[in-house]
């Protein structure tokens, strides 16, 4: 079955690290998504890319990149963790028009900066 | 600016009672309209899209409606059972490019 798959699950890293996030999905779809959850903020999203080569900032992306070199993957980048990075990330795909069709979740990976 | 609210934050009841969850956004000219299901610990499962030509959709016990010119959806879940325990969150896709914009969500806790 097609799945979308977020590695690692969780994960524990120091003030000014590099740290990248995987998401990997095997739906073939052309959109995909970061977003992160936050007590009191909901979810929010980071960045986002309708297909290869294509990257688009979201609500909050200082901080953050990502890079689309192929469809089933997009890789979320810490340049330099801080704490208020500390959050649960979701990684989220799509297929056909933008946007109008339903959003897949992976399963999350939880990040603590100290 | 555009903003999903959703009421109440937190909601208990007994196993069988119906119940519905309220969802509101600022801007009517939305794609569509998400409700998803998260179980503590996971990611978000969808439950139903509604288009925004459409005013309802249904999906065995679980029932969303849209009215886009008040700005509202709510979502009824007939025959509540422990098992529909979750996180239910609305999001909202306008006009700008795929961007889901997030409720803050109703925690629904069934109480057997």
């Amino acid at each position: 079955d097609a799945e979308i798959t977020q590695s690692p699950r969780h994960k524990i890293t120091e003030t000014g690290r590099q740290v990248t996030l995987a998401c990997h999905q095997t739906w073939n779809h052309n959109n995909m998504f970061w977003y992160r959850q936050d007590l009191g903020h909901g979810l929010r999203l980071i960045h986002y890319s309708y297909g290869v080569q294509d990257t688009n900032k979201g609500e909050v992306s200082d901080g953050y990149s990502v890079s689309r070199s192929n469809t089933e993957d997009l890789p979320l980048t810490l340049e330099s963790a801080a704490s208020s990075q500390t959050s649960v990330y979701f990684c989220a795909s799509s297929e056909y028009g933008r946007g109008l069709d339903t959003q897949y979740f992976g399963p999350g990976t939880r990040l603590t900066v100290l | 600016k555009q903003e999903v609210t959703q009421i109440p934050a937190a909601l208990s009841v007994p196993e069988g009672e119906n119940l519905v969850l309220n969802c509101s956004f600022t801007d009517s000219a939305i794609y569509n309209l998400q409700w998803f299901r998260q179980d503590p610990g996971k990611g978000l499962t969808s439950l139903l899209l509604i288009q925004s030509s459409q005013r309802e959709q249904t999906s065995g016990r679980l029932n969303a409606s849209l009215d886009k010119s008040s700005g509202r959806s709510t979502l009824y879940i007939a025959a509540s059972q422990p098992g529909d325990s979750a996180t239910y969150l609305c999001a909202v896709l306008y006009n700008q490019g795929g961007k889901l914009i997030f409720g803050q969500g109703t925690e629904l806790s069934v109480k057997p």
